[in-house]
């Protein structure tokens, strides 16, 4: 088993839908969690971080944590086509940052 | 914003030659990682570092190597290019402290002819 698993997708959704983008987790322990989007042929870029139970939001962008579950998820309400890229899902395994470990990633793509 | 710097951005270069990938940081970061990520495919870390004089071997085998001799510098050198070395290559940072996420500079695309 991955330490980190998201669905590879891709993953369609209509222009202005939600989005929800799904993340599990191997660790208990693990503390720290992060959203990277990453267009083609560019480099990640940090968008969520998340670090206590419950939902984040920052503008269209919310992230969901639920610990007991191991899981994470990214929503994108209003759905642009400058949208679609590939989503990483990271987790710091430990809570000395010595384990970092980004999911395989899931392609979006928001169709106009 | 981060301040992570690659350079060359683009390199062709012949099999044979010995290659070095460039990656500073100005944000003062003591650890420091080299992954490899292939068109669509997933990323892949081959090196990473805590500070000055600390490398550590990633979890894909690379035949690549690295130094740490500045915590603001961590370059990347494969000895002899091979075709099977092309790829992209990320170069990212964090803080030591607990919880941080990582910044990426912009990549350095090799191909080996």
């Amino acid at each position: 088993q991955k330490e980190v698993e998201q669905n590879s997708g891709p993953l369609s959704v209509p222009e202005g839908a939600i989005a929800s983008l799904n993340c599990t987790y191997s660790d208990r322990g693990s503390q720290s969690f992060f959203w990277y989007r990453q267009y083609s042929g560019k480099s990640p870029e940090l968008i969520m971080s998340i670090y206590s139970n419950g939902d984040k939001e920052d503008g269209r962008f919310t992230a969901q944590l639920n610990k007991a579950s191991q899981y994470v998820s990214l929503l994108i309400r209003d759905s642009q086509p400058s949208d679609s890229a590939t989503y990483l899902c990271a987790v710091n395994l430990d809570n000395y940052g010595q384990n970092f470990v980004f999911g395989p990633g899931t392609r979006l793509s928001v169709l106009p | 914003e981060a301040d992570i710097y690659q350079t060359p951005r683009y390199l062709v270069i012949g099999t044979g030659k010995k290659i070095t990938l460039e990656c500073s940081q100005t944000m003062g970061h003591d650890k420091m990682y080299w992954y490899q990520q292939d068109p669509g495919m997933e990323l892949h870390l081959i090196h990473y570092s805590y500070g000055v004089n600390s490398t550590e071997k990633g979890d894909l085998s690379s035949e690549s190597t690295v130094s740490r001799i500045r915590t603001e510098h961590f370059p990347l050198t494969l000895e002899s290019a091979r075709p099977s070395h092309t790829s992209q290559y990320l170069c990212a940072s964090s803080d030591l402290s607990s919880g941080q996420p990582q910044h990426f500079g912009d990549g350095t695309r090799l191909s080996i002819l």
